[in-house]
């Protein structure tokens, strides 16, 4: 069954960077898309950007100049990096897949998020 | 950016009443619209897909419709474990926006 699994930091410092891994089976990368999304109190929920079957990136751009998504098909991995992270950037972050392949951006199957918070 | 307006923030229900949730999107998004059901302490999860789809497994007391701005989410008859936040998505150009929420309480 389709699954994908998030690894990585609950805590990051101001002004450092947040590194994600979102390790999916059930599927392969080369005919699917990966994206993220994240969600805070504040903000609600925020696409973040997606990496492509083909490996080519979309990023909100809001977050373009910060973000960095990057995969290794054969390890059946996505890599989720945001630099400069702030306090308003405190939030559960998901990645996240449609079930059709193509460019559907409707999530049917999600990781279980990762709680970041920023504090020194 | 396109915005989606989500209305009412806030429902407070009774077991067997009749829910409805809409959404205003701030440009037509064809019928490229989800609804997604969250329950504390989980992910969301896919109910409805382009405007009026069910997804697999969605008992049929969920329904959407809708087209181009304007869009209704329905629960025909609410039962308790419908507690939850119930949100719509937009897929129809990036950056994919989400409305603000709907909680939804059972008295």
């Amino acid at each position: 069954q389709v699954q994908l699994k998030q690894s990585g930091p609950g805590l990051v410092q101001p002004s450092q960077s947040l590194s994600i891994t979102c390790t999916v089976s059930g599927f392969s990368l080369t005919s699917y898309g990966v994206h993220w999304v994240r969600q805070s109190p504040g903000k609600g929920l925020e696409w973040l950007g997606v990496i492509w079957r083909g490996g080519s990136t979309d990023y909100n751009a809001a977050f373009m100049s910060r973000l960095s998504i990057t995969k290794d098909n054969s390890k059946s991995q996505v890599f989720f990096k945001m630099n400069s992270l702030q306090a308003d950037d405190t939030a559960i972050y998901y990645c996240a897949k449609s079930p059709l392949t193509g460019t559907s951006a409707w999530f049917a199957y999600w990781g279980q998020g990762t709680l970041v918070t920023v504090s020194a | 950016s396109i915005v989606m307006t989500q209305t009412p923030k806030f429902l407070l229900v009774s077991a067997g009443d009749r829910v409805t949730i809409t959404c205003k999107a701030s440009q037509s998004v064809s019928n490229d619209v989800a609804w997604y059901q969250q329950k504390p302490g989980q992910s969301p999860k896919l109910l409805i897909y382009y405007a009026s789809n069910r997804y697999t497994g969605v008992p049929d007391r969920f329904t959407g419709s809708g087209y181009g701005t304007d869009f209704t989410f329905t629960i025909s008859t609410v039962q308790a474990e419908d507690l939850a936040v119930y949100f719509c998505q937009q897929d129809y150009s990036s950056p994919f926006t989400f409305g603000s929420g709907t909680k939804l309480e059972i008295k």
